[in-house]
């Protein structure tokens, strides 16, 4: 079955980039996502990649996207204080059903 | 337009009891999901409806577990003889269900839930 593994923890100090790292097993994923938590909150989408697609760049974001070895990456430039959150990385083998998450990681931002 | 609403937005309860959490999608989203988050855990897939098709239920984690969506519209999940391992947050998504399209899934806030 599908399964999406990130790392859980990462801390950086404010102005330094941060790249958030994430693993999936279904080759056949179409999407995949970024979403950020933030305290007491629901999920917000950051950003999308398409699976024929190595990277998307949106402002301060950058995602790359392994699909030879399933690896994806949300490169946080410039990270600021209000960038601290929870970052879950999510795929679908569809474009409308289901997506896969993973654990989320918890950024840290330092001032 | 609004968002993604739920309630209550927290519900404490006691063991044994049923309860029912709503979700009111985006107006105009076939598409609607339900996930369970855990203390300190990622999103556990609970149930799926689009349109008019049977609902994929396979994350449901038992049959105390069912949820129903009306008109096409509001969805209500409902924990039967509730356990103190069900205490989550309980958070719905819906998205447009087009076909060609990212399908972006918009969250509601959650609701919390506590059994004692």
């Amino acid at each position: 079955g599908e399964d999406v593994e990130q790392s859980l923890f990462l801390s950086v100090r404010e102005g330094d980039s941060s790249v958030i790292n994430c693993t999936y097993t279904d080759s056949s994923s179409t999407y995949l996502y970024w979403y950020k938590q933030e305290p007491g909150a629901g999920l917000q989408l950051l950003t999308y990649i398409f699976s024929n697609m190595d990277m998307k760049q949106d402002q301060r974001l950058t995602v790359l996207l392994n699909k030879k070895d399933k690896h994806l990456s949300l490169r946080i430039a410039d990270t600021q204080t209000g960038d601290s959150a929870i970052y879950f990385c999510a795929e679908t083998y569809t474009n409308a059903g289901k997506s896969t998450f993973g654990d989320g990681t918890t950024l840290t931002v330092k001032p | 337009g609004a968002g993604v609403s739920q309630s209550p937005s927290n519900k404490v309860t006691e063991k044994g009891k049923d309860v029912e959490l709503r979700c009111d999608p985006i107006s105009g989203h076939t598409a609607l999901y339900w996930y369970r988050q855990s203390l300190g855990q990622g999103l556990e897939f609970l149930i799926y409806f689009q349109g008019n098709s049977a609902p994929d239920k396979s994350g449901l984690p038992s049959d105390r577990f069912s949820a129903e969506r009306t008109g096409g519209s509001v969805s209500t999940l409902t924990i039967q003889r509730t356990q103190q391992e069900d205490s989550a947050v309980y958070l719905c998504a819906s998205s447009s269900g087009l076909a060609g399209e990212a399908d972006t899934q918009y969250f509601g806030p959650g609701t919390r839930l506590t059994v004692l």
